[in-house]
């Protein structure tokens, strides 16, 4: 069965680094989606992306967040300068029309 | 704005027991509602959706769900649990099937012997 994968599955940074989150989505979904979950809280939604721009973004996403598909398989999300609050279960999830599905995660860890 | 409440933080049910996850939603237009499983350091499975059509719908590993519009809930159930159950469970709403979804806080499934 296909499936959405991340990497990495862990990622440990210091505070005011870049890090790039690498998603693969599932070959023939067309959307694309960023959530995050902060530990013991809820998943919240950060960006989706269609035909190769964002569609809609939420207030956490700000200038120090970017996404991208460099290629027909990868869609990335980039922070450019981490801080501590950005700490968080990072999951990429694709849809078709018919629901989102959602890879792993990527724990990032702010140090 | 929309809204998902999950009133349960935490649920403890003896196996082969009978559960319901409680599900409340807020939304403006037609929503289309969703459940998912989230294992401890897994990502988020999606167990069932409902769009349209029949208000009870069937999902994976046994679960069910029943929208009923007039009481703005969608909650799920299974008659009789298993150990391997035990998880969060997330509700979600959102307005097409690739539209943002919005999440509930989750409810965490504890599975008794």
């Amino acid at each position: 069965e296909p499936e959405v994968t991340q990497t990495p599955s862990h990622q440990v940074t210091q505070m005011g680094q870049e890090v790039i989150l690498r998603c693969v989505p599932i070959s023939n979904h067309l959307y694309f989606y960023w959530y995050r979950q902060i530990l013991g809280q809820k998943v919240e939604f950060l960006v989706s992306f269609y035909n190769n721009e964002i569609s809609e973004k939420s207030e956490i996403f700000d200038d120090q967040f970017s996404v991208e598909r460099p290629d027909g398989s990868n869609f990335t999300l980039k922070i450019r300068s981490t801080k501590l609050e950005d700490s968080a279960m990072y999951f990429c999830a694709s849809s078709e029309q018919e629901g989102q599905y959602f890879g792993p995660g990527t724990r990032l860890t702010v140090l | 704005a929309q809204s998902v409440t999950q009133p349960d933080i935490h649920i403890t049910v003896s196996e082969g027991a009978s559960l319901e996850l409680r599900c409340n939603y807020s939304y403006g237009a037609t929503p289309y509602l969703f459940w998912y499983v989230q294992s401890p350091g897994q990502g988020l499975q999606l167990l069932l959706k409902y769009f349209s059509g029949d208000t009870l719908v069937q999902g994976i590993k046994g679960f069910e769900a029943e929208f009923k519009r007039s009481q703005s809930s969608f909650n799920l159930r299974k008659p009789s649990v298993h150990w391997s159950d035990a998880a969060e469970y997330f509700c979600a709403v959102g307005g097409r099937g690739y539209s943002t979804l919005t999440f509930g806080k989750g409810t965490m499934l504890l599975v008794s012997p």
